[in-house]
């Protein structure tokens, strides 16, 4: 069965590094989100993105975080000058964009901001 | 803004028990409902997804149930397995393409 694979699994940095995390979406999907969570705490919504421009962004979703499909396959999550508070298992995800498509998710990037 | 609550925060049940995951959420006005499996470290498994429209659905031992009006969905699952243990989350999809999520059930089956 075709998946959302991420990478890298783990990702960890000094806080005000740049981190790029990495997402190839299922090949037919047309959807694409990005979602995190807080060690105990509830799946957020960040983002999603549709015909390669963001469709609709969550309040924590500001100038400090960016995404991108460079390339047709690839959908990528930049955040700049991490904070600590960012440390979190950030998902992607995709549909295939009928109102019944299940969202599918990758197995997430913990990211750790030291 | 949307909020889903999960009850209970956890549950453990004996092997082949039969159990239900409750659900609320406080805006009605909903495109979809979706169940979700976690196991620990890893990503989220879709379980099941019920359309606005529909009242229930089932895949296998699990079957979900939606209740728009009153804001609730239970997901049943029948004679309950170890391997079951994971948890349960729920998903309403208030705007097209965003979802809001409870804080799951954790699930232990013990054999």
């Amino acid at each position: 069965e075709p998946e959302v694979t991420q990478t890298p699994s783990h990702q960890v940095t000094q806080m005000g590094q740049e981190v790029i995390l990495r997402c190839v979406p299922i090949s037919n999907h047309l959807y694409f989100y990005w979602y995190r969570q807080i060690l105990g705490q509830k799946v957020e919504f960040l983002v999603s993105f549709y015909n390669n421009e963001i469709s609709e962004k969550s309040e924590i979703f500001d100038d400090q975080f960016s995404v991108e499909r460079p390339d047709g396959s690839n959908f990528t999550l930049k955040i700049r000058s991490t904070k600590l508070e960012d440390s979190a298992m950030y998902f992607c995800a995709s549909t295939g964009g009928s109102y019944n498509s299940p969202l599918h998710f990758g197995n997430g990037t913990r990211l750790t901001v030291t | 803004k949307q909020e889903v609550t999960q009850i209970p925060a956890a549950l453990s049940v004996p092997e082949g028990e039969n159990l239900v995951l409750n659900c609320s959420f406080t805006d009605s006005a909903i495109y979809n409902l979706q169940w979700f499996r976690q196991d620990p470290g890893k990503g989220l498994t879709s379980l099941l997804l019920i359309q606005s429209s529909q009242r229930e659905q089932t895949s296998g031992r699990l079957n979900a149930s939606l209740d728009k009006s009153s804001g609730r969905s239970t997901l049943y699952i029948a004679a309950s397995q170890p391997g079951d243990s994971a948890t349960y989350l729920c998903a309403v999809e208030k705007n097209f393409n965003k979802f809001y999520f409870g804080s799951g059930t954790k699930l232990n089956v013990k054999p």
